[in-house]
């Protein structure tokens, strides 16, 4: 039973480069979230998908684009890269809304130097 | 709008001692609570959570937290701490009928043999 998956778990990238990261959940769940980790500032919500075919902006969403591409799936994707996009980032699904717990990926750290 | 306050972003406690870390929210509606627990380089493992009813939670690990809606508080405590508790451990918060968590900024755990 594999929950969440994410891919690639390490990437390294130049400043100004492209690159997308991707998710996927085998629960049959609704929603779907990308967060941000940085040391000390917990975990910051970048955007989500509350279901098929909708997602919207969270917290911190300059800089990143998402796609739902369909109910498993849900990438994320940096057009340009910067150095302040350096972080952990985590994907998460949830049944359907935040009245049940996210499950979380295992995570992918990202350096962009 | 929402927050969650962790207190303490360092916790140490000898092993066999008590654990508390605290979480303090605001939010205009009583929310869902949730605690869970990161291992290094893991994704979050959900410790417990508070969505309706009995207000002591128990999870996972010996752990448990109380929801007191008048302290606006949901504490995370473990009577005695064992050596493999040594995590990061994070609050979450969310509004009924939305699809936002919002996380603390974590306490990492040490415990001292």
């Amino acid at each position: 039973n594999a929950g969440v998956t994410q891919t690639p778990k390490f990437q390294v990238l130049k400043t100004g480069q492209s690159m997308t990261l991707q998710c996927a959940q085998d629960m049959n769940h609704n929603s779907m979230y990308w967060y941000r980790q940085d040391p000390g500032m917990g975990l910051r919500l970048i955007y989500y998908s509350a279901s098929e075919g909708t997602t919207d902006k969270g917290e911190v969403p300059n800089g990143y684009n998402v796609s739902r591409l369909n109910k498993r799936e849900f990438s994320l994707r940096l057009e340009s890269a910067a150095p302040s996009q350096t972080s952990v980032y985590f994907c998460a699904s949830s049944v359907r809304g935040t009245n049940t717990e996210a499950f979380f990926g295992q995570g992918t750290r990202l350096t962009v130097v | 709008a929402q927050s969650v306050t962790q207190l303490g972003s360092h916790v140490s406690v000898s092993e066999g001692a008590l654990v508390l870390l605290r979480c303090n929210y605001s939010s205009s509606v009583p929310p869902y609570l949730f605690w869970y627990v990161q291992y290094p380089n893991q994704g979050l493992q959900l410790l417990l959570k508070y969505t309706t009813g009995a207000t002591l939670v128990k999870g996972i690990n010996g752990f448990e937290a109380e929801f007191k809606k008048s302290e606006t508080s949901f504490h995370l405590t473990k009577p005695s701490a064992h050596m493999s508790d040594a995590a990061e451990y994070f609050c979450a918060v969310s509004e009924r009928g939305t699809y936002k968590y919002i996380f603390g900024t974590g306490t990492r755990l040490k415990v001292l043999a």
